[in-house]
């Protein structure tokens, strides 16, 4: 069955350091999103992702964040200066041709920012 | 008004108990309920979503109760398994986009 994956699983990165997260859709889905969940809280969005342009974005979702699809397959958030409560999980998730469908989600990345 | 509420935050059921978990919404533009299960170290998985068009939806041993004039909806897990143990998150989107609210979760704990 076809899944999202993301790399790294464990991301560990020192205050102000730019940090890329990175996401493989699923292959034939046309919508993307990034959510992050801090440790004992909710799945937060971020941002979702249609055509390669930002369709719609949180508050959360400020100037320090960026998404781009630099190629066919991935899938990326950049986050140019990382601070203490970026720490979060970040999950990755695609949907099919309409952006009403089921969104599946990948297993994560859990950032760490020290 | 964008806010999903959700309680339990943590429940524990006897195996071939009833799970019960409640979310209640404000935004009434909201048009579509899903609600995800996440294992330990996943991501949410989808489980079962339901429309406002209908107040109970069934799925094997899953089923959401939905109450639109209450603005409430809850998840019954029946027979309960310890393979049913997780963090379940209810979710809310409406239908100008395609952004998931999600509940604050559920961990759940089925003991033998």
């Amino acid at each position: 069955e076809p899944e999202v994956t993301q790399t790294p699983s464990h991301q560990v990165t020192q205050m102000g350091q730019e940090v890329i997260l990175r996401c493989v859709p699923i292959s034939n889905h046309l919508y993307f999103y990034w959510y992050r969940q801090i440790l004992g809280q909710k799945v937060e969005f971020l941002v979702s992702f249609y055509n390669n342009e930002i369709s719609e974005k949180s508050e959360i979702f400020d100037d320090q964040f960026s998404v781009e699809r630099p190629d066919g397959s991935n899938f990326t958030l950049k986050i140019r200066s990382t601070k203490l409560e970026d720490s979060a999980m970040y999950f990755c998730a695609s949907s099919g041709r309409r952006g009403t469908d089921t969104q599946y989600f990948g297993p994560g990345t859990r950032l760490t920012v020290l | 008004q964008q806010q999903v509420k959700q309680s339990p935050q943590s429940l524990i059921v006897q195996k071939g108990g009833i799970s019960i978990i409640n979310c209640a919404y404000e935004n009434t533009a909201f048009d579509y309920f899903p609600w995800y299960q996440q294992f330990p170290g996943k991501g949410p998985a989808l489980l079962i979503a339901i429309r406002p068009d209908v107040s109970e939806k069934k799925e094997g041993r899953f089923t959401i109760s939905f109450n639109k004039s209450a603005k409430q909806f809850s998840l019954h897990i029946m027979d309960s398994q310890p393979g049913d143990s997780a963090t379940y998150f209810c979710a809310a989107r409406d239908g100008t986009a395609s952004k998931l609210t999600f509940g604050t979760g559920t961990r759940l704990q089925v003991t033998l």
